[in-house]
This record gives C-alpha cells, structure tokens and sequence, in this order.
C-alpha cells in the first residue's frame, strides 16, 4: 500500500513570496490533516478535512494561508505572502479509522 | 478541550537500560492514544495506539505502554535501549467530540549513550 504523498520536499522563499504544498492520501482515507512543525515543537494543526468538507480550521491563519481539498483526495495547502516565522516543515497525514499515517513532510525556510 | 503535556523534553539513557518517556492527557469523552516516533529528517511513524481495548498495548521495537484512566496518563516503556532508539516520540490524543482531532504533546527527545 503506498503512504502520503508530499512534494516538494524542501522549499526556499523569500519573505512576501508565495508557496503551494501539495498532498496526495492513503486511497480511501477520508480524513485529510495539515500539520505545522516549527523546529524543537510537536505538530500543530493547521486544517483538517473529512472528504471534501472543513472539520477544523481554527488554527489556520487564514489572511495567509489557504488550503482546499477537491474531489476529496488530493489537497493543497498555499501560503500567500510566506513569513520568516512560517519556516517550518508542513505534514500531511490521512485516516481512516482514527489511526494516522504521516508524509514525510515539506520542509520550508523563508529568507 | 483535549490536550497532552509530556513530562519530559529530554530523556537520556544508556543503552541496555530502561526507558520511561511520561504523558498525561485531557479529554472530555473516552479517548484514543497513540505514540509516534521520528527519526531525524524523517516522517513520523506509528508506535503504538489505544483505542478502548486492552489497557497495556504493545508497539514495534519493543515498545509498550499502560492507559491508566485514573491518573489520565498513557506512559511508553522500552525495558532496554537501543542506539537505534535515539530520536523524537510524540504522544497523542485523539477523540471523536473533537472530530478525531489529533493534538500533539510537545515531544520528548530520547539520547542513548554506549
């Protein structure tokens, strides 16, 4: 069975730029998750996805940041325009009877 | 509001001894608990999970850990190290009132010394 998905790996931007991860599940898993890692912290969810529907985006910001997650599968997480506090590595994780499988991450540095 | 404090930031120990990493949780309904573990510059991997079964569950590598509702902890135990065991290991919570939200503890970085 193949894992996440996650390109690309590592990202470089200057500060103001903008920046797309994009995020491809376990097959039939419903429930999508986005992570923020900051370096020395655990994870912090930014977004998270039952199908196509939002379950939780409390602690998205979303002047910033966006995601979307068409048909249901693939997702998207953009950040416009990136800050130095949004270097971090971004997860994306899929579930399907609560037990999450995680990508290997993105790891983005703003300069 | 569900939540996780790992007791400890850092645990450092030889190799051949025990390992005791503490996690102590918040939830409003019966949760469901896991541990995860990541190796530098690497993603993160499943140790184990609780979900209502046995109150003692066994992971990979050797890993095990007890829920222990009354004390709300959930503490993962590896009675001896290995080099191979050095790395990150995050405690987890989960239940369905919050829609099966996943909340990270703070993590606990494990060193083994020969």
């Amino acid at each position: 069975e193949a894992g996440v998905a996650q390109s690309p790996r590592y990202k470089i931007i200057e500060k103001r730029q903008s920046v797309a991860f994009w995020c491809n599940p376990i097959s039939g898993h419903a429930t999508l998750y986005w992570y923020q890692q900051i370096l020395g912290q655990g994870p912090k969810l930014l977004i998270q996805f039952q199908n196509n529907g939002v379950v939780d985006d409390s602690q998205l910001p979303k002047d910033r940041f966006s995601a979307e997650r068409l048909k249901g599968v693939d997702s998207t997480l953009k950040i416009q325009p990136a800050k130095l506090e949004d270097s971090a590595v971004y997860l994306c994780a899929s579930s399907k009877h609560g037990e999450a499988f995680f990508g290997q991450g993105t790891r983005l540095t703003v300069v | 509001a569900q939540s996780v404090t790992q007791l400890d930031s850092h645990v450092s120990v030889s190799e051949g001894t025990p390992v005791l990493l503490r996690c102590n949780y918040s939830s409003s309904y019966s949760p469901s608990l896991f541990w995860y573990v990541q190796h530098p510059n690497k993603g993160l991997q499943l140790l184990l999970k609780y979900t209502s079964a046995a109150t003692l569950v066994k992971g990979i590598n050797g890993f095990e850990a007890e829920f222990k509702k009354s004390e709300t902890s959930f503490h993962l135990t590896k009675p001896s190290a290995h080099m191979s065991d050095a790395a990150e290991y995050f405690c987890v919570v989960s239940d369905r009132a919050a829609g099966n939200k996943l909340t990270f503890g703070g993590g606990t970085r494990v060193l083994v010394k020969p």
